[in-house]
């Protein structure tokens, strides 16, 4: 399974609404998760089965979708979150992750 | 709380072996799926090796037959066997720890493979 996302790079500042979009080759119903990288530190999980906030994570983010389209949607970006985001489906034991999209400071 | 550390990455002629270990602290490691993912420079994430809690393991094609991943129940630790080596291998190398439905619920900070003449 293929996973696409978009856009590639985003340029955005504090306090914007960020959406990024994730699609599958096939459906994956609502196996899909969210990642945030930065460098030097450990990926964090943010979204699991499409839509559920892991544990801790602020409110600001969320996830909706299923089937082959799916997006993340940080409601107010705030400046901890500029960072490179990943999806991932887990339908497969492959576990296909996404290109990545990097949300920069604009 | 939930602590994995990778040691064991370095810098390795093509065609030599490396052993990756991740020790984890928080959680059993014989109870969970484990799994590494790696990203080479520049590039996404690739999940390489995962090991079930029963003990069957799975392995991406780029990998197969060259990588074992294994545990140490009775040190908590996670390993990566890495032979034959190359240059595509350069990366840096996560542990994780996997929910039992695939997502990747922990991570480590990564440890770093060099693989250079």
């Amino acid at each position: 399974i293929q996973m696409t996302q978009s856009p590639s790079t985003l340029s955005a500042s504090v306090g914007d609404r960020v959406t990024i979009t994730c699609r599958a080759s096939q459906s994956i119903s609502t196996w899909l998760a969210w990642y945030q990288l930065k460098p030097g530190k450990a990926p964090n999980l943010l979204i699991y089965k499409a839509s559920s906030l892991e544990s801790g994570v602020p409110s600001r983010f969320s996830g909706s979708g299923s089937g082959t389209e799916f997006t993340l949607t940080i409601s107010s970006l705030q400046p901890d979150d500029f960072a490179t985001y990943y999806c991932q489906q887990y339908l497969t034991y492959s576990r296909t992750f996404g290109q990545g999209t990097k949300v920069e400071i604009k | 709380e939930v602590q994995l550390v990778e040691t064991g990455g370095g810098l390795i002629q093509p065609g030599g072996s490396l052993r990756l270990s991740c020790a984890a602290s928080g959680f059993p490691v014989t109870n969970n799926s484990m799994t590494w993912v790696r990203q080479a420079p520049g590039k996404g994430l690739e999940c390489i090796s995962l090991i079930y809690s029963g003990g069957s393991t799975d392995y991406a094609d780029s990998v197969e037959g060259r990588f074992t991943i294994s545990r140490d129940n009775s040190k908590n630790t996670l390993f990566l066997q890495m032979n034959s080596l190359r240059a595509e291998d350069t990366a840096l190398y996560y542990c994780a720890r996997a929910h039992s439905t695939g997502y990747v619920m922990a991570w480590g900070q990564g440890t770093l493979v060099t693989v250079s003449s």
